[in-house]
């Protein structure tokens, strides 16, 4: 049973490009959260994906948006990437809106 | 707003001791839940567990235990035996519920502990 999978590992990007992650749940999982670990803090809440529909959301700007699948995996874009960016983009699967939540192991992305 | 402070940046202990990990809370709800997780160099989050504010007894996992004291607003992560395994950051965390019934976690800032052969 494989577990919350996220893709790329790592990647390098520079300063106004634009960047996709992506995101797939444990098996039998249809709620996705995505979260923003800058270093040597802990995880923010960035917003949270549930019936193809981004349900809640945290301080993040609009340059911060995503999107959830019919097969209930997801992805989370960033435009106008700023040096402040850079982080590690945690991505949590649910069983449901008040399910336990697994994490994946991140997407760390360095914006030079 | 709810917050979780921990106030212990690094911590190291002997294999084979305890540890206590420090974790307070505010919050003005009287019905929240508060969780421990163990992020390894991976970056995966891994739960430990799990304590609701109504729950009677501390809870127990294994080697680990949650000092919950609630007049203190204090959640403390106790690890026994510690293992060389055991390195890595720790995170004390707090359920905030949203619209929907939802919920979001709301994390401390973490303490590094180094466990020393």
């Amino acid at each position: 049973d494989a577990g919350v999978t996220q893709s790329p590992t790592h990647l390098i990007k520079t300063r106004g490009q634009q960047v996709t992650l992506r995101c797939s749940p444990k098996s039998g999982h249809d709620t996705v959260s995505w979260y923003q670990q800058a270093l040597g803090q802990g995880p923010q809440f960035i917003f949270q994906y549930y019936e193809e529909e981004e349900r809640q959301r945290g301080n993040f700007p609009d340059r911060f948006s995503g999107h959830q699948f019919p097969n209930y995996s997801s992805e989370l874009n960033v435009n106008a990437l700023l040096l402040g960016d850079s982080a590690l983009y945690l991505c949590a699967s649910s069983e449901g809106l008040t399910g336990e939540l697994f994490f994946g192991e991140g997407s760390r992305l360095t914006v030079l | 707003a709810q917050k979780i402070t921990q106030t212990q940046p690094g911590m190291f202990v002997q294999e084979k001791e305890a540890v206590t990990l420090d974790c307070t809370y505010d919050t003005s709800d009287p019905s929240y839940g508060l969780f421990w997780y163990k992020q390894p160099s991976s970056g995966e989050m891994i739960f430990l567990i799990y304590q609701g504010s109504y729950d009677q007894q501390n809870a127990t996992e294994g080697r680990y235990s949650l000092n919950f004291q609630k007049a203190r607003k204090s959640a403390n992560l106790v690890i026994s035996a510690s293992q060389l395994g055991d390195s890595a950051m720790y995170f004390c965390a707090m359920r905030e519920a949203m619209m929907d019934s939802s919920y979001k976690l709301i994390f401390g800032s973490g303490t590094r502990l180094l466990v020393r052969p």
